[in-house]
């Protein structure tokens, strides 16, 4: 199985919104609706912000928030603050009963 | 609350095996549902799914390192232990042990509490 295909970098003002993709094919994002979105911060483990596509774990402000289409799917950062600044991976469930995690993508605060 | 913590050896020569143990604390093993996982992280790099275990014994591994892999559990002790055989200078990294997520009486295929991880490196 092959990563999943995130943007290496984003980057937005305080304030603005910006949408990080994640590519899979149909037998990972496409298939089901098992994607998870993960912050890292560094030097630190990842934590779950976003799972079954939509959905927040308790805690998580409602400025993040994520979305499928076919293979592809988003994690979507409004209202952006300069502590979101983290590198973020997707994951998803795949069609063999594993999961795959995205390249990760490096958010940039400017 | 829900802690995991992993522990192991920092340093292992190329061709040995390495053994990581997850302790965890605030759930249980034998609960319907519950998972354990392994995910790796070389430097700088990206996240790697390894291996998961279920409450029923279910064993799940990533078919790019399935043949060195093997993950076990001891439910009485709150632990699951990965072993992975033939170590190279490419598995140096940070070894997290991460809960397959659950909220309320559901779980869902994502990890919702990780370990703190445990550096790993390979080198003679």
């Amino acid at each position: 199985q092959s990563a999943l295909t995130q943007p290496a970098s984003v980057s937005g003002s305080p304030g603005q919104s910006i949408t990080i993709s994640c590519t899979g094919t149909t037998s990972d994002v496409g298939v089901y609706y098992y994607v998870s979105w993960y912050q890292q911060r560094p030097g630190k483990a990842p934590k779950l912000m976003i799972y079954d596509v939509s959905n927040r774990p308790s805690g998580i402000s409602n400025r993040f928030s994520g979305s499928k289409s076919g293979n592809t799917a988003s994690l979507i950062i409004s209202d952006l603050q300069p502590e979101d600044e983290a590198d973020f991976y997707c994951g998803s469930y795949t069609s063999s009963s594993t999961w795959v995690f995205g390249g990760g993508t490096k958010l940039t605060v400017l | 609350q829900i802690t995991l913590k992993e522990s192991g050896p920092a340093l292992v020569k190329p061709t040995q095996t390495l053994t990581l143990t997850c302790t965890f604390s605030g759930f249980s093993l034998s609960t319907s549902g519950v998972g354990v996982g392994w995910i790796r992280q070389a430097p700088g790099k990206a996240l790697e799914w390894l291996a998961l275990i279920y409450w029923n014994d279910n064993e799940r591994y990533s078919p790019s390192v399935k043949s060195s892999l093997t993950i076990t559990k001891d439910t009485s002790k709150n632990q699951v232990v990965l072993r992975m055989t033939s170590m190279g200078p490419e598995d140096t990294g940070t070894y997290y042990c991460a809960r397959r997520g659950c909220i309320g009486g559901s779980c869902y295929n994502s990890f919702d509490y990780w370990g703190q991880g445990i550096l790993v490196t390979v080198s003679s």
